[in-house]
């Protein structure tokens, strides 16, 4: 059954720190993998996406890597700042041909960056 | 360009009563889809549309029906709310098929519904 993981469900750090969320995943065929921010209160909103052939992508203070091995993903957000406080999202593609691309959604993981 | 936009914000319903929610884009984007997000759950599709006068089922279809006459606008109707149906309810679109390697999907900010 295709699934997608993540780790921790919530996290807790201070401003100015640094953090990794993590993904994994079991979708297969895998077409590529998207990283969203959710503001509490508001629709998502993407931050990366990479595909098979991608290790890292960036998006400003926010880095994602790939290992399409391991079927693993990290998100790392470096110097928080309390506007990161947030819920992000992993998404995983399976490439079934369908119409929407067969997306697969994880329930995401709550940070909190505290002053 | 205001993006995705939904209404209402906030709606109470009680059971057995039905109503529709609203979104459009001005992106002029063929691919619309409606989600709703549940605590603890990850987001789940209802129902999607590749183009005006197109639109198919996606995990969680049953209380809900959509169309799509034109491209702008994608609403959802409840037919007849249950409590099961208390939710936020997302409306997405995108320029192509969600799932192409370089293709983003823009959701709007989201309808909170309680049914009572």
């Amino acid at each position: 059954k295709n699934q997608v993981e993540q780790s921790p469900q919530s996290l807790i750090i201070l401003e100015g720190k640094n953090c990794t969320l993590q993904c994994n995943y079991t979708v297969s065929p895998f077409s590529n993998l998207r990283w969203y921010k959710q503001d509490t209160g508001r629709g998502p909103v993407s931050l990366t996406i990479m595909t098979f052939s991608e290790n890292t992508k960036s998006n400003g203070r926010y880095t994602a890597t790939l290992d399409a091995d391991t079927k693993q993903s990290s998100l790392h957000i470096t110097a928080s700042q309390l506007s990161d406080s947030a819920s992000y999202i992993c998404v995983v593609s399976a490439r079934y041909g369908g119409s929407q691309g067969n997306l697969i959604f994880g329930k995401g993981t709550k940070l909190s960056v505290k002053p | 360009n205001a993006g995705v936009t939904q209404t209402p914000k906030f709606q109470v319903l009680k059971t057995g009563q039905s109503m529709t929610l609203q979104c459009a884009q001005d992106m002029n984007h063929e691919y619309m889809s409606w989600y709703r997000q549940d605590p603890g759950m990850g987001l789940r599709l209802i129902h999607y549309s590749v183009g005006a006068g197109i639109t198919d089922q996606g995990e969680v279809p049953n209380g809900y029906n959509v169309s799509r006459s034109t491209t702008e606008d994608f609403p959802l109707r409840l037919l007849s709310a249950a409590p099961s149906q208390t939710s936020v309810y997302f409306c997405a679109s995108s320029y192509d098929r969600v799932g192409g390697d370089w293709e983003t999907q823009y959701f709007g900010p989201g309808t909170r519904l309680l049914v009572l």
